[in-house]
């Protein structure tokens, strides 16, 4: 059973440039949320997906946005890129009613140089 | 506003020196805790979910416990496999968003 799938696993991108990550989510999960994680931080809540809908968003600028396809999978994209925003995006999937954790998968590692 | 703090930021044991790591928070209606260990350049493994005070769970060598303010993880025994960052999350009543901790890295000596 595929747990939860994020591509590409490293990129190196110019500052003002445009990105897009992706994720899929764990199978039977239909719900998707991305969290930012600065090197020796915890992760930060970006945005929350359900029904291809943003259900919830943390404290982001509208510069970070994503979609949700009806297949359950998500993308994150961030445009205007800053140095700031180097950094190991996480994927995690649930399903709505959250009783056992979120699955994460294993990140993309931008850096913005 | 809600809040995650976690103790020690870093924790260094030998082999079998049994600690625990803290987790504070202040949260407006407790719908979950979560903890969570991450090896480096990896994603957040899950390990339990706690929901009211004076709950307990266990596994293997880890035993998570919570009360009204903290919850705490309680390593016996550690081995130096266990070395990794220890995450601590909350999620809230009123909105369902889940809040991390910074973590505790955990290093243990051979």
């Amino acid at each position: 059973d595929a747990g939860v799938t994020q591509s590409p696993t490293h990129l190196i991108k110019t500052r003002g440039q445009q990105v897009t990550l992706r994720c899929s989510p764990k199978s039977g999960h239909d719900t998707v949320s991305w969290y930012q994680q600065a090197l020796g931080q915890g992760p930060q809540f970006i945005f929350q997906y359900y029904e291809e809908e943003e259900r919830q968003r943390g404290n982001f600028p509208d510069r970070f946005s994503g979609h949700q396809f009806p297949n359950y999978s998500s993308e994150l994209n961030v445009n205007a890129l800053l140095l700031g925003d180097s950094a190991l995006y996480l994927c995690a999937s649930s399903f709505v009613v959250l009783r056992h954790g979120y699955t994460f998968g294993s990140g993309t590692r931008l850096t913005v140089v | 506003e809600d809040q995650v703090t976690q103790s020690p930021e870093a924790l260094r044991l030998q082999e079998g020196e049994s600690s625990s790591l803290n987790c504070s928070y202040t949260v407006s209606g407790l719908r979950g805790l979560f903890w969570y260990r991450q090896d480096p350049g990896k994603g957040p493994e899950f390990l339990f979910t706690l929901y009211s005070a004076g709950e307990e769970k266990e596994k293997e060598r880890l035993k998570a416990t919570l009360t009204k303010k903290e919850s705490f993880l309680h390593i016996t025994a550690p081995k130096p496999e266990d070395s990794a960052t220890y995450l601590c999350a909350v999620q809230a009543e009123k909105d369902d968003k889940i809040i991390f901790g910074k973590g505790t890295r955990l290093h243990i000596l051979p």
